[in-house]
């Protein structure tokens, strides 16, 4: 059972380019999310979807688009990279009940120069 | 909106010494709280949370969180660290605000960092 798998772990973009980073989960959860963690922020919800065919908007979603075609895949696109979207990216996944727990994947480590 | 705050950004210890790190939140209202560990280069795991009853809650690595709603405090205890608890470790809540979407607000974040 791999749980919340990312690709690529790392990248380095210039600035301008595009990029889409894949989440794909095997544990037939309905809820998916993107995080960036930055140095003494946290971490904060870029986009959200709570099903198949279905995404919102998070607290920092400016510059980032996200799809969710498939119930096991979660794809964050930067269509023109800026160095300050350089930062940790954190997929998670939760089966949508009330009380049940977020699964994370390892992250995917981005650095726009 | 609702907020978290961990007081403490880096808690350095000694290894057998008691640690505790901080977690307030801004909510009056019910709240689910979580706290995630990351290791170096890792994910997050989650070592512990609180939904409802008891409000003193266990993970199964010795550490222990107590809900404190008068006080909105969550905070993380371990009465004695090993090396291998040296990691980061995020405070997170889920709360009416997040509907039925799951969605979490983590604190910032606090280092802990066990010495020999």
């Amino acid at each position: 059972n791999a749980g919340v798998t990312q690709t690529p772990k790392f990248r380095v973009l210039k600035t301008g380019q595009s990029m889409t980073l894949l989440c794909a989960q095997d544990m037939n959860h309905e809820y998916m999310y993107w995080y960036r963690q930055d140095p003494g922020m946290g971490l904060r919800l870029i986009h959200y979807s709570v099903g198949e065919g279905t995404t919102a908007k998070g607290e920092v979603p400016d510059g980032y688009n996200v799809s969710r075609l498939k119930k096991q895949n979660f794809l964050l696109g930067l269509e023109s990279a800026a160095p300050s979207q350089t930062s940790v990216y954190f997929c998670a996944s939760n089966l949508g009940v009330q009380n049940t727990e977020a699964f994370f994947g390892q992250g995917t480590r981005l650095t726009v120069v | 909106a609702q907020s978290v705050t961990q007081l403490d950004s880096q808690v350095p210890v000694f290894e057998e010494a008691p640690v505790e790190l901080r977690c307030n939140y801004s909510s009056s209202v019910s709240v689910y709280l979580f706290w995630y560990v990351q290791y170096p280069n890792q994910g997050l795991q989650l070592l512990l949370k609180y939904l409802s009853g008891s409000t003193l809650v266990e993970s199964i690595n010795g550490f222990e969180a107590e809900f404190n709603k008068s006080q909105t405090s969550f905070h993380l205890r371990k009465p004695s660290v090993h090396i291998s608890d040296t990691a980061e470790y995020f405070c997170a809540v889920r709360g009416p605000g997040s509907g039925n979407t799951g969605k979490l607000i983590f604190g910032q974040g606090t280092t802990l960092q066990v010495k020999p």
